[in-house]
């Protein structure tokens, strides 16, 4: 059974800083991993998505890594800002066929003025 | 191009009352998937359809849930007599049929049941 964990589950940093946000899944053979952002009391936005043959992805301030053989994935943000506050979530897909995301518990990021 | 949506936003009901929730998802997406998201937890997935078949469903959706897509287009889950553990997020995502399995996610209906 796959199973997913984030850590830390909660940061606050001050902003400006450079921060990673961390990813480990039990089962490497995924299809593709997504990371989602989530305010309080809303649904999920998609940030980014990595295919099982990719290595990284990168959206603007945004660059998430996925290293398969050692079921990890990490999301760094540069330069970060209040408006990054969020609670953020990694989902691991299954291979194919397996029709559904696997999530972490999320790690809730604070970033202080 | 509007994204998935769900009615209602906020749902508060007393124990053992029936409720229903809707899922539009984006058009054209003919993958629709519903999941449960209690506070402080990821989200966890309820059940999957694929045009108007229901495909796989997990343990938590127990005899009290149901959940259709009578024409391939929304859904509805319904939750008959509602129990306080039920209280939680329901999120419905959408995808098209291509081969990258990108999940889009709706909003949420907010139940609470008292």
């Amino acid at each position: 059974k796959q199973e997913v964990t984030q850590i830390p589950a909660a940061l606050s940093v001050p902003e400006g800083e450079n921060l990673v946000l961390n990813c480990s899944f039990t089962d490497s053979a995924i299809y593709n991993l997504q990371w989602f952002r989530q305010d309080p009391g809303k649904g999920l936005t998609s940030l980014l998505l990595i295919q099982s043959s990719q290595r990284e992805q990168t959206s603007g301030r945004l660059n998430a890594s996925l290293d398969k053989s050692s079921g990890r994935s990490t999301l760094y943000i540069a330069a970060s800002q209040p408006g990054d506050s969020a609670t953020y979530l990694c989902a691991v897909y299954g291979r194919e066929g397996a029709q559904k995301l696997v999530f972490g518990q999320g790690t809730r990021l604070t970033i202080n003025p | 191009d509007t994204g998935v949506s769900q009615n209602p936003r906020h749902k508060i009901t007393k124990r053992g009352q029936n409720v229903t929730f809707r899922c539009d998802p984006i058009s054209e997406h003919n993958r629709l998937y519903w999941y449960r998201q209690t506070l402080g937890q990821g989200p966890e997935f309820l059940t999957y359809f694929q045009n108007e078949a229901q495909l796989e469903k997990s343990r938590l959706l127990s005899d009290r849930f149901s959940a259709e897509r009578p024409k391939g287009s929304f859904s509805t889950l319904e939750i008959q007599r509602t129990e306080q553990g039920d209280s939680a997020m329901y999120l419905c995502a959408s995808r098209s049929w291509d081969s990258i399995y990108e999940q889009y996610f709706g909003p949420g209906t907010r139940l609470t049941v008292t």
